[in-house]
């Protein structure tokens, strides 16, 4: 079965950094490019970025250019989003997902930025 | 890229049908577009991709056959017969488009599905 589990959200301060985790399995991992999606409260999905199978490609929406980074670990089939110079308008839940093939989102992960 | 427009709200009654709108800008009718279903307090699943020509490939996993996808020019709709109750949910279409480089995801507002 495919699973893309997140983690690592929480509440940090206007500024702050954090990084967020997904951790996928049934599949062949790293043979799939791998998004981040987010979702602000009450709002539509937003992409965020998207990283190729094999980290050759990286692509960012504008909002999030210079301030966050996807990386991937083929080998520990993991996904990341490292995030700097939070801001509140960061505030959403940020989702794991496989487009390719049948799409597949992970359960989400709340990030929270506030004072 | 592509702009992909839904109206932000539907409704119909229980046991009736609805057809749920996203469309494409102008110049990309040849696009597919992913149509997910969200409810309350979920993340989005995934119902089934329409291309030009309609379906394409499989349903997500468990979407009855009462959800079905028509193409028409820059439309890429949905239609869910014999609304039940849990069908109440927001409904998002979605697009890939280019790749390597200038790879990017598009979304529509989202449409919010209310069963009377």
């Amino acid at each position: 079965e495919v699973q893309l589990v997140e983690s690592g959200g929480g509440l940090v301060k206007p500024g702050g950094s954090l990084r967020l985790s997904c951790a996928a399995s049934g599949f062949t991992f790293d043979t799939y490019t791998m998004n981040w999606v987010r979702q602000a409260p009450g709002k539509g999905l937003e992409w965020v970025s998207s990283i190729s199978s094999s980290s050759s490609y990286i692509q960012y929406a504008d909002s999030v250019r210079g301030r966050f980074t996807i990386s991937r670990d083929n080998a520990k089939n993991s996904l990341y989003l490292q995030m700097n110079s939070l801001r509140a308008e960061d505030t959403a839940v940020y989702y794991c997902v496989r487009v390719a093939a049948t799409p597949r989102w992970g359960q989400g992960s709340l990030v929270t930025v506030s004072s | 890229q592509p702009v992909l427009t839904q109206p932000p709200s539907a409704s119909a009654s229980l046991g009736a049908s609805v057809t749920l709108t996203c469309t494409l800008s102008s110049g990309y009718s040849s696009n597919k577009v992913d149509w997910y279903q969200q409810r309350p307090g979920k993340g989005p699943r995934f119902v089934m991709r329409v291309g030009p020509g309609g379906i394409v490939g499989s349903k997500g996993d468990g979407i009855p056959d009462r959800f079905s996808v028509l193409a028409s020019g820059l439309n890429r709709n949905l239609t869910i017969k014999n609304i039940q109750e849990e069908d109440e949910s927001d409904y998002h279409c979605g697009a890939e488009h280019g790749s390597g480089s200038n790879f990017v995801l598009v979304f529509g507002g989202g449409t919010k599905l209310t069963v009377l």
